[in-house]
């Protein structure tokens, strides 16, 4: 397989403009996660989706940001208008519960996001 | 207070020797335990897991939990350059969710 996949890698916006970010989950996997991550607070749950259903949302920021999932290769994360203090890497993770609640989650390669 | 704590670090030890992590986390209930490492410029993943009281270990790696003091601590022994990376803990309250510590920096030098 090959693990979560997310794109672009790398975003430089000005502020202002839509951004939208991009993942495919594992294959099989029924949970998806999306992570932003900064220096100051660390890794943040933003948005997780059971079955592309959007179960929590309560770690999305503010109302710019908006996260779908289609179907079950697909998910997406739109920020709009970008702000300069979105700039962060954005991770997008996977997991299945056939071990369990919480079982391991695999990390995309995130996308860099930086708003000018 | 922060549900899950962790030393920024950096946490510098010698080539050989024992690095000891440790996080603290703030909900009773947590049900479930976890350390990834990430390194610089790239994702988490995860090496340890840990449920119940006492220790674990895989390999170098030992995770310790006690419940009752709301602690959870990783060990690696025999420390090399290229465990030179951040450390995560993460934490479980029973949901489908993870809490993720804001990691600790190891250096292991030669």
């Amino acid at each position: 397989d090959a693990g979560v996949i997310q794109s672009p890698r790398h975003e430089v916006t000005e502020m202002g403009q839509e951004v939208t970010l991009r993942c495919k989950p594992i294959s099989g996997h029924d949970y998806l996660f999306w992570y932003r991550q900064t220096m100051m607070r660390g890794l943040e749950l933003l948005i997780y989706f059971n079955n592309n259903v959007p179960i929590d949302d309560s770690g999305m920021p503010e109302d710019r940001f908006s996260a779908k999932m289609p179907n079950a290769s697909f998910s997406t994360l739109k920020i709009q208008p970008s702000e300069p203090r979105d700039s962060a890497v954005y991770f997008c993770a996977s997991s299945s519960t056939s071990g369990g609640p919480t079982d391991t989650q695999y990390f995309g390669p995130g996308t860099r996001l930086t708003v000018l | 207070q922060k549900e899950v704590e962790q030393n920024s670090g950096p946490l510098s030890v010698p080539e050989g020797a024992i690095a000891s992590l440790n996080c603290t986390y703030s909900d009773r209930v947590s049900q479930s335990f976890f350390w990834y490492r990430q390194y610089s410029g790239k994702s988490p993943e995860l090496i340890m897991s840990i449920y119940s009281n006492g220790d674990k270990e895989d390999g170098r790696f030992t995770a310790q939990l006690n419940k009752a003091s709301q602690y959870v601590s990783l060990l690696i022994r025999d420390s090399q350059p290229s465990d030179s990376a951040t450390y995560l803990c993460a934490v479980n309250h029973n949901t489908d969710k993870l809490i993720f510590g804001t990691g600790t920096r190891l250096q292991v030098f030669p």
